[in-house]
């Protein structure tokens, strides 16, 4: 039984930085990739990249590229997204989610982190 | 980018009615489509992927069609259970993308 499960949820004033983690159990870790998808609240999903742990590979949304980095580490199974200089724009939860490594679409999605940006 | 938008926005039906989403792309995506149903408070959970094959453990009710730029997501019969906000999402290419979601109201 493939599960996702996320850190827990954050509170950072408007230029500081987040890093939420998304730790895979159940399956072969490195047999996925890993994505980052926001919702701020009221609104729909928005993708912000992937990364496949066996090269580090990653595609970043134009959107986010400079502010975002994602990281994995395949001893402990657990992916990470790190999010810098927060606005309140920020303010989303925060979630990862899985697609096979030779391509497909987000079967399994992790339970969400809220991350609120707050003077 | 590739742009997805939805239709309607918002839709009121009963329970027992046929309803169909439309999901349109701005350029063809194949049938590298997916749909999700969000519930308040809930991570979105897969219902179909490429476009019209049915995620295990998803009611048989649910179906979609379509390839290159359209594409629907039907529901033969309302249940009191698919109350919820659906979303389209593409992932033909980087950077992958959500439509802006329709949301299943009770009418």
């Amino acid at each position: 039984q493939v599960q996702l499960v996320q850190s827990g949820a954050e509170v950072k004033k408007p230029g500081a930085s987040v890093k939420v983690s998304c730790k895979a159990s159940g399956y072969t870790f490195t047999g996925d990739n890993y994505h980052w998808v926001r919702q701020a609240p009221g609104q729909g999903l928005e993708w912000l990249g992937r990364i496949n742990p066996n090269n580090d590979g990653t595609n970043y949304a134009q959107k986010f590229q400079g502010r975002v980095t994602m990281t994995s580490d395949t001893s402990i199974s657990t992916a990470y997204m790190e999010l810098r200089r927060l606005t309140s724009d920020d303010t989303a939860v925060y979630y990862c989610a899985t697609s096979p490594i030779w391509g497909g679409h987000l079967d399994s999605w992790g339970q969400g982190t809220l991350v609120t940006v707050s003077t | 980018d590739i742009q997805m938008t939805q239709s309607p926005s918002t839709l009121s039906a009963s329970v027992g009615d046929r309803v169909t989403i439309t999901c349109r792309a701005s350029q063809s995506i194949g049938n590298w489509l997916a749909w999700f149903q969000q519930k308040p408070g809930k991570a979105p959970k897969p219902l179909i992927y490429k476009a019209s094959i049915l995620q295990s453990g998803v009611p048989s009710g649910f179906s979609g069609s379509g390839s290159g730029t359209e594409f629907t997501l039907t529901i033969s019969r309302l249940r009191p259970d698919d109350f919820a906000t659906y979303y389209c999402q593409q992932y033909n290419s980087y950077p992958w993308t959500f439509g802006q979601g329709t949301k299943v109201e009770i009418k």
